[in-house]
């Protein structure tokens, strides 16, 4: 089966920047997902990475390392609305259209 | 552009009434659905997925149900809820590719 690791909680200042990572143990990968959900919110789409290296949107990157079954989700010039819970989450040959998502990251950026 | 829906956004219900959710999508042609539950501080469990219509795959065993009676219609439900069926539900849609999906507002179940 698959089983994905994230931090449960990072703390940050604003205008810092922040690294999520992600790591997942799975066979037959595709890829991976970042998921940002605000307290009482519904989860918002981030990034997608299936091949190794670096997107970039905005403020936001993402990275994947197929090799080492990691990725990170980076976060630059912090804003206090960043302050969410993010979700990695990924899918292999065995989920098929599942989406197997972590336990989420909390991030709160302190003035 | 696209738009999905859920209803109702929040529910109060005792121990074993039925339940009915219901999900619909705007804008799109064929979507991928998706139903995932939220526990408090949780993250999201796959309920059940549907390529089309009448087509849904289960992903946990449990006392709920699923049906796609429409395109863009997806609707969850339950004959007798359980304390344990508590939770934040959340509708989601995607294209063929199932890594970016879209959620909809949710609804907030309280079963008592």
């Amino acid at each position: 089966g698959q089983s994905l690791e994230q931090p449960s909680e990072v703390t940050a200042v604003e205008g810092a920047i922040v690294q999520i990572n992600c790591t997942y143990q799975t066979s037959g990968f595709y890829g991976l997902s970042w998921y940002q959900q605000h307290d009482g919110g519904a989860p918002t789409f981030l990034s997608y990475n299936a091949l190794d290296g670096l997107e970039e949107t905005g403020r936001f990157s993402s990275f994947l390392s197929r090799s080492d079954s990691y990725g990170y989700l980076l976060l630059q010039e912090l804003q206090m609305k960043d302050s969410a819970s993010y979700f990695c989450a990924v899918r292999d040959s065995n989920s098929g259209y599942a989406l197997n998502f972590g336990k989420g990251t909390s991030l709160l950026v302190t003035p | 552009s696209q738009t999905i829906h859920q209803w109702p956004a929040t529910l109060v219900q005792p121990v074993g009434s039925p339940l009915s959710l219901e999900c619909t999508v705007e804008g799109t042609s064929n979507p991928n659905l998706y139903w995932y539950r939220q526990a408090a501080g949780r993250g999201l469990q796959l309920l059940f997925y549907s390529v089309g219509i009448g087509q849904i795959s289960s992903e946990v065993p449990q006392n709920l149900s699923a049906s796609r009676p429409q395109d863009r219609q997806f609707i969850l439900s339950s004959k007798k809820l359980l304390l344990s069926d508590s939770g934040f539900y959340l509708c989601a849609w995607s294209t063929f590719t199932p890594d970016e999906q879209y959620f909809g507002p949710g609804t907030r179940l309280t079963v008592t």
